[in-house]
């Protein structure tokens, strides 16, 4: 079985500084990893993902995240905070399977605070 | 294009009655899912369509639920007798390939 432990489940930063978004996982083997934004009273956007290749990958709004498969981690990361990213962020993990299935096992939320 | 859409946005029904959730996937996503967001249990999985088949009904929480879908596209997520802790966000999800892209969900309230 998969699992996704997201550290923090309220973290608050000044705007301009660094946004880290801590998850971990467990899994028997590497799976899917994806990062989700929920604004409010809104569903999921896709931030990024990570499937094969760079374990460096890059989404949207100036977010990316780095694939350690011996720490089990994929931290979601911003160089320099801005209002607009105060949401909640999700992590999640899916099964790599090729014919489809890959439900998605999700953290449970780190709601990012932007101050001023 | 458009995304996923789901209907009704919001619905307040009674204990007991029956309800219905919809939801109409991107064009040419044979992948569907369903999944429920409740403030005790986070987001949890449903049920997954592949085509108008359902191969993983595991997260069905009870007999109460059933979803189908119909010609690849919308799906139909019914939940009978509703309960109380039925109250939830049921967000649909479509996708291609790894990718799931949401719509913005259905709040379900059970008075």
């Amino acid at each position: 079985a998969q699992s996704v432990t997201q550290l923090g489940s309220h973290v608050s930063v000044s705007e301009g500084a660094l946004v880290l978004l801590r998850c971990n996982y467990s899994s028997s083997v590497p799976p899917y990893l994806f990062w989700y934004v929920q604004y409010p009273n809104q569903g999921l956007q896709l931030l990024l993902k990570y499937t094969t290749g760079a374990t460096l990958v890059k989404g949207i709004n100036g977010f990316e995240a780095e694939f350690k498969k011996s720490e089990t981690s994929f931290h979601l990361t911003k160089p320099s905070a801005h209002m607009s990213d105060a949401a909640e962020y999700f992590c999640a993990v899916s099964p790599i399977l090729t014919g489809g299935g890959n439900k998605l096992t999700f953290g449970t939320g780190t709601q990012l605070k932007v101050e001023l | 294009g458009a995304g996923v859409s789901q209907s009704p946005s919001n619905k307040v029904t009674e204990k007991g009655k029956d309800v219905e959730l919809r939801c109409d996937p991107i064009s040419g996503h044979t992948a569907l899912y369903w999944y429920r967001q409740s403030l005790g249990q986070g987001l949890e999985f449903l049920i997954y369509f592949q085509g108008n088949s359902a191969p993983d009904k595991s997260g069905l929480p009870s007999d109460r639920f059933s979803a189908e879908r119909t010609g690849g596209s919308v799906s139909t997520l019914t939940i009978q007798r509703t309960q109380q802790e039925d109250s939830a966000v049921y967000l649909c999800a479509s996708s291609s390939g790894s990718s799931q892209y949401f719509g913005p969900g259905t709040r379900l309230t059970v008075l």
